[in-house]
């Protein structure tokens, strides 16, 4: 597959253990966050999002928090197993209505090992 | 959620040539996306497109060398002309539907 996460900073956990994935985010007119899973070979999946009116957004095995006050966001993921194994990006989305644009952070990829 | 379905899939193309990228969407979409993800990094819009506009697009890349239809709410093409070898890339389509945004699962292109 492709070499997805060659160059991208790496977090390695245990199975088992749970995950926490960080990311900062540019322009504090963003409204909207999403966290995408890459598996190699294939284009991003969605994981969950949340609009910038919150801080907490729970998932299955997955929350996610947000600080607009440090523009941070992070990715937790409970109980993490092998099938986690993947390059996660965050994103943000900026515009309204007729024209908007989703822009990603740099990633980080996660090994799970067993 | 949409459903995206991008070809083709790979391609290994001479240089000077163009490739034009397909995507279908199950259903009807306002806006679609074009990005470029270089093996190993994130992705970077090359560009929106609405559907009865012309896309817009994101510095550093022009419409001559990436020009875009939208001739429908469901499908979208992106053409690479006149390739080199700084082409080579992963490129990916994308739309609002459902869930965030639905990815296409990606050409990868190698120019030689």
């Amino acid at each position: 597959g492709e070499n997805v996460g060659l160059h991208l900073p790496t977090l390695s956990v245990q199975e088992g253990d749970n995950s926490i994935i960080n990311c900062a985010y540019s322009n504090s007119a963003s409204d909207y966050f999403i966290w995408y899973k890459q598996e190699s070979g294939k284009g991003p999946q969605f994981i969950i999002d949340i609009r910038s009116n919150m801080d907490k957004r729970q998932g299955q095995r997955v929350t996610v928090l947000l600080n607009k006050t440090v523009k941070h966001l992070s990715l937790q993921i409970a109980a993490t197993q092998p099938g986690d194994s993947a390059v996660y990006f965050c994103a943000e989305n900026m515009g309204s209505g007729g024209y908007q644009k989703v822009t990603f952070g740099t990633g980080t990829k996660l090994q799970v090992i067993p | 959620s949409a459903v995206i379905s991008q070809k083709p899939s790979r391609d290994i193309c001479q240089r000077g040539t163009s490739l034009t990228i397909q995507c279908q969407v199950d259903s009807q979409v306002t806006m679609m996306f074009w990005y470029r993800q270089q093996p190993g990094q994130s992705l970077t819009l090359i560009a929106t497109a609405n559907q009865g506009s012309e896309a817009t697009y994101e510095s550093g890349f022009v419409i001559d060398k990436f020009p875009i239809s939208r001739p429908n709410l469901t499908f979208s093409t992106l053409t690479v002309s006149n390739m080199s070898p700084e082409d080579s890339s992963i490129y990916l389509c994308s739309a609002r539907g459902g869930e965030g945004y639905t990815f296409g699962s990606g050409t990868r292109l190698t120019v030689v």
